[in-house]
């Protein structure tokens, strides 16, 4: 079945300590993203790649770093310079053409303590 | 004033009614509509996507644009206690061959059997 895989679901860290958020897809699509969920503030972006080798900011890309070494990866490292890291992340995929609805995976919930 | 609003609810309705959620926005750009149904701790699931203004239907769901007003809604016949979950509004607008979507904050539904 095609799909996109986030790994772990759930995720616990010392404050202080960078960690790596695991997002795959065999959907053979070319674009990637990465979105924060809170309560009551909706999805946020923090990053997205259209194609290999390449990724730019989203709207609140500080403290977080990408890579795109795959086409179907896109692993997302939250560092210890992210203020408030404990919340709900998302990855998700979409082709590079078309109407840009995106597919996304089941989330990891990360909490820093 | 965001480009995208979307009242957070909660909304409760008996099980059977006529949901009908609803977002308004603001840019002219946005050329697909889509809605997302997200149950709790889980990854948004894409339900319909429309591109022009007037209904698509898909079993019980019905998406519906009205350009010219920039609303749109969603609405669910004969709604079940499975139906109850959050769902975001998305759009997308082409940015720099890039197709950028703006997410709603989502609107709580509940439907007491």
């Amino acid at each position: 079945d095609g799909g996109i895989t986030q790994s772990p679901k759930y995720l616990f860290r010392k404050e202080g300590q960078n960690v790596t958020l695991s997002c795959e897809q065999n959907l053979n699509h070319d674009a990637m993203y990465w979105y924060r969920q809170d309560p009551g503030q909706g999805l946020r972006l923090i990053y997205y790649s259209q194609i290999v080798n390449d990724f730019q900011k989203g709207d609140i890309a500080e403290g977080y770093s990408v890579s795109r070494e795959k086409k179907e990866s896109f692993p997302l490292t939250v560092t210890s310079a992210q203020k408030n890291p404990t919340a709900f992340y998302l990855c998700a995929s979409s082709k590079q053409t078309g109407t840009g609805e995106q597919y996304f995976g089941p989330g990891t919930r990360l909490t820093v303590t | 004033q965001k480009e995208v609003e979307q009242d957070p609810g909660p909304l409760s309705v008996p099980e059977g009614a006529i949901v009908s959620l609803n977002c308004t926005y603001s840019n002219s750009a946005f050329q697909y509509f889509m809605w997302y149904r997200q149950y709790s701790r889980k990854g948004p699931e894409l339900l319909m996507y429309t591109y022009s203004s007037g209904n698509k239907e898909d079993g019980r769901f019905t998406a519906q644009v009205d350009k010219s007003s920039k609303y749109i809604s969603l609405f669910i016949r004969d709604s079940q206690p499975s139906d109850s979950a959050t769902y975001l509004c998305a759009m997308s607008e082409n940015s720099g061959g890039y197709q950028k979507v703006t997410f709603g904050i989502g609107t709580k539904l509940q439907v007491i059997p």
